[in-house]
């Protein structure tokens, strides 16, 4: 079975331009989380939905920052404009209903100059 | 995933020794534990997992054990492999929510 699925692996872009990273969860999982990690702060919850609803976002850290997840297959996290201080890897993640471990893609190398 | 630290705690084990990788968990209402191995330019792999109505639980050649009293979580690897080093992540979760506090991390490296 594939796993959950990331795009793109690496992405450099200028600040203040608009940048979107893309999830593809685990088939069938109804939870679908966005961390970020940093060597400063480690690995941080940004947010998560359940069966495509935000549920919490209290970890999103400004109003730079908009997740979606307009179909059970498909999330979007987005950062406009963008700011040098968001250069991290970027993780998604899906499970399966109830608490339980959680599959994490690869992640998004982001980085801001 | 990327390196997380400059500052990482390390421990370095001979190939074929046991290791015990420990953490400290933050807080006493946690209820759901899991150990994650984190390799190079990948994202944190689920390794085992334990509820707080467990002391101990065993995978393949992976022993978590919990000690609720002290807030304490450790991972043993049995005959420690070369495909083995990489950073360790304990998690927790409390009842109730879905969100994980992630401890910093340990870098294992397993010496030839």
């Amino acid at each position: 079975d594939a796993g959950v699925i990331q795009s793109p692996r690496h992405e450099v872009t200028e600040m203040g331009q608009e940048v979107t990273l893309r999830c593809k969860p685990i088939s069938g999982h109804d939870y679908l989380f966005w961390y970020r990690q940093t060597m400063m702060r480690g690995l941080e919850l940004l947010i998560y939905f359940n069966n495509n609803v935000p549920i919490d976002d209290s970890g999103m850290p400004e109003d730079r920052f908009s997740a979606k997840m307009p179909n059970a297959s498909f999330s979007t996290l987005k950062i406009q404009p963008s700011e040098p201080r968001d250069s991290a890897v970027y993780f998604c993640a899906s499970s399966l209903t109830g608490p339980g471990p959680q599959h994490f893609g690869d992640g998004t190398r982001l980085s801001i100059l | 995933g990327e390196s997380v630290g400059l500052h990482l705690p390390t421990l370095s084990v001979q190939e074929g020794d046991n290791s015990i990788i420990n953490c400290a968990y933050s807080n006493s209402a946690s209820d759901y534990f899991i150990w994650y191995k984190q390799e190079s330019g990948k994202g944190p792999q689920f390794i085992i997992d334990i509820r707080s109505n467990m002391d101990k639980r065993q995978g393949q050649r992976v022993t978590v054990l919990l000690n609720k009293t002290v807030k304490h979580l450790s991972l043993q690897i049995a005959a420690t492999q070369p495909g083995d080093s990489a950073v360790y992540f304990c998690a927790e979760n409390r009842g109730g929510t879905y969100k994980y506090i992630f401890g910093t991390g340990t870098r294992l490296k397993v010496l030839a």
